[in-house]
């Protein structure tokens, strides 16, 4: 168990939709990571945020938002969904502002799939 | 070309072989890290190195810097074994994780 919750595991919805995804990171850990993994992608960073900041974006679409609130649990927000958005989302903590100083732990993610 | 490249990309082994999967990169890193991905979809890191050699049970890791080169071992594969494993790489020029695209390993009984 890494200690990482998140939720719902499953989501499915219509296409001009909005979704919130939702993670609670390990205890003591402050950095929250946001992830998308689709079957002709891969996995890709979205955005990181630590101890309440926005600290890193990568290929998040502007249709995509997310925060961090001060019990540090994080939600990513999903709007206008497009039937390319049917995914697993991935949340990972770790303790530290950068990932390379202390080891990722990975949620069990949501699969969402947009019909 | 993708920043960070693995091989092989599938792998079928016997149980008990000796398993290596290589991962090589192009840009600079300050980290990289292993992941096993199990059938299910859930993700566990194995391991973070920056440099040398790591071992956890039958799994070590090793990474040349130099070289731009990593590799995972299994000993004594086992069907349990079965997963995607994935590089990661934490590029100098940022706080985020580049990935491969994974190497499915099957190990038969």
């Amino acid at each position: 168990d890494s200690g990482v919750t998140q939720t719902p595991k499953h989501l499915i919805t219509a296409t001009g939709q909005r979704v919130t995804l939702r993670c609670s990171p390990r205890s003591g850990d402050l950095s929250v990571y946001w992830y998308q993994q689709s079957l002709d992608q891969g996995l890709q960073f979205l955005i990181q945020y630590y101890n309440g900041e926005e600290r890193a974006k990568g290929n998040i679409l502007e249709r995509f938002s997310a925060q961090q609130f001060p019990d540090l649990h994080s939600e990513l927000n999903l709007s206008s969904l497009e039937l390319g958005d049917s995914a697993l989302y991935f949340c990972a903590s770790s303790r530290t502002v950068d990932p390379y100083n202390s080891p990722l732990h990975f949620g069990n993610g949501t699969r969402l799939t947009v019909t | 070309k993708n920043e960070v490249e693995q091989s092989p990309q599938n792998l079928t082994a016997q149980e008990g072989e000796f398993i290596t999967i290589n991962c090589s990169y192009s840009v600079g890193i300050s980290a990289l890290h292993w992941l096993q991905q199990h059938p299910g979809g859930g993700i566990v890191s194995l391991f973070m190195l920056s440099s040398g050699k790591k071992k956890h049970g039958r799994l070590i890791a090793t990474i040349n810097i130099q070289e731009k080169h990593s590799s995972l071992h299994i000993t004594a594969s086992h069907p349990r074994d079965s997963a995607v494993y994935i590089c990661a790489v934490v590029t100098t020029s940022g706080s985020r994780l580049t990935f491969g695209e994974g190497t499915q390993l099957t190990v038969n009984p």
